[in-house]
């Protein structure tokens, strides 16, 4: 199916433990973004990236790594999860000329 | 980082009445975006507004893209309840984001049968 999909939806892991979210985009779009979602600070920009092999830092890029190796794939590695990781993180990509974003469904994480 | 001002946070009506919400914002932008959000899942674009004073509609729904170009409205006529779900605004900054949208708080919207 065309569109933006994540993987997994929904993970819970530990503390200290590696994780990996991915993202995949049908549509050739050359930017992809990762956010996460929080009450009380609704959605804060991670990382984004503008080509494959081109990433940037947003707001909030301290403890995650992202790589960007082909167009459709975008994914986010936590190299060690900490408890203030737990958060819903989506996917976004978009076309070169536009700034309309389009959204995955979202990965809800759990670190305990 | 730039700043959006989203009001009301929540909303409790009636199905059939009509809604508005807004976005404010002390810095220029040059595009207004609006999208929903249902329950477990990620936000939908609804509207994307390009211009000052622009005016467009989506079904019910119609945005406007504020004439300083700092703000941005939304209203939703004659509500009926699969309307529930937050609403967020988002812009870009005219000069200084590059790539990057800010996004309002959202405005959580129950509609009461």
């Amino acid at each position: 199916d065309a569109g933006i999909t994540q993987s997994p939806r929904y993970k819970i892991t530990e503390t200290g433990r590696q994780v990996t979210l991915m993202c995949h985009q049908t549509w050739s779009h050359s930017y992809m973004f990762w956010y996460r979602q929080d009450l009380g600070h609704g959605l804060r920009l991670i990382y984004y990236s503008a080509a494959a092999d081109i990433t940037d830092k947003g707001e909030v890029p301290d403890g995650y790594v992202v790589s960007r190796s082909k167009t459709e794939n975008f994914p986010l590695t936590l190299e060690s999860a900490t408890r203030s990781q737990t958060s819903v993180y989506f996917c976004a990509s978009r076309e070169l000329s536009s700034y309309e974003q389009y959204f995955g469904p979202g990965t809800r994480l759990t670190v305990t | 980082g730039q700043q959006l001002n989203q009001s009301p946070q929540s909303m409790f009506i009636q199905e059939g009445e009509d809604v508005s919400m807004n976005c404010t914002s002390s810095s220029i932008f040059n595009t207004w975006l609006w999208y929903k959000q249902d329950p477990g899942e990620g936000p939908v674009l609804l509207i994307a507004l390009y211009k000052a004073g622009e005016l467009t509609s989506n079904g019910r729904l119609t945005a406007q893209f504020g004439i300083t170009r700092k703000d941005s409205f939304l209203n939703i006529s004659a509500s009926i309840p699969s309307d529930v779900g937050i609403y967020f605004c988002a812009g870009r900054v005219r000069e200084t984001s590059g790539s990057r949208l800010t996004f309002g708080e959202g405005t959580q919207l129950t509609v009461n049968p």
